[in-house]
């Protein structure tokens, strides 16, 4: 089946640094991915949609400054979040669409996030 | 008041018992919905679409009320593989597949 990758699974930081997280579409071509963040025991929540070719759009409350999509290609979507604090350390997944589907979602690993 | 809102639970259930949740949803113009499972650390995992009609796969059975806005997930005779973490999960905005998640709940299926 189709896989999503992110690079990396895991990474820690300091206060201050900015980070970059990779999405692959591995075997498939996705036009929109979505990025989530999970906060320990909460549901995930949907941060933005990363569109190709053009801004991706984003969820009530999610600063788009601080959170940078890009969408380069039809296989990769990068989140940058830019100036890390405490506060932003979480899970952060992306998922693609499932071609001509509304019901196939794949999601890839997460990758956790700790801000020193 | 949340999109999705689920019992977090924990429900802490025997080996081989029939364990059920619940869901409601807010919005009426909700279009699909599904039931994800998630372990500890990983993404989650689509386990089935639900359909007003109801729809069964093996030990799992799900249904839709669209009149009430409400969906159940039925586990039947449940393993210890079971345990995890159940979302339920509603799209709607056309073919933008954006998925809201429910707060989930934590199922524990002890020996």
């Amino acid at each position: 089946g189709a896989v999503v990758s992110q690079h990396p699974s895991r990474v820690i930081c300091k206060s201050g640094t900015s980070v970059k997280i990779e999405c692959r579409s591995l075997d498939f071509q996705a036009t929109t991915m979505f990025w989530y963040r999970q906060f320990p025991k909460q549901s995930l929540m949907l941060m933005a949609t990363s569109n190709e070719g053009s801004k991706a759009t984003y969820e009530q409350g999610v600063e788009k400054d601080k959170f940078l999509i890009n969408h380069a290609s039809l296989t990769l979507s990068t989140l940058t979040v830019t100036s890390a604090h405490p506060e932003d350390s979480s899970f952060y997944i992306c998922s693609a669409p499932g071609y001509g589907s509304t019901d196939t979602q794949y999601f890839g690993p997460g990758t956790r996030l700790t801000v020193l | 008041r949340k999109e999705v809102e689920q019992d977090p639970g924990p429900f802490n259930v025997p080996e081989g018992a029939t364990v059920a949740f619940n869901c409601t949803y807010s919005n009426s113009a909700s279009q699909s919905f599904f039931w994800y499972r998630q372990d500890c650390r990983k993404e989650p995992k689509l386990l089935m679409s639900v359909y007003s009609s109801g729809n069964e796969d093996g030990r799992f059975t799900a249904q839709l009320n669209r009149a009430s806005q409400y969906i159940s997930l039925l586990i039947r005779d449940s393993k210890l593989s079971d345990s995890a973490t159940y979302l339920c999960v509603v799209t709607y905005g056309g073919a933008t597949n954006k998925l809201i998640f429910g707060t989930g709940t934590l199922l524990a299926v002890q020996p």
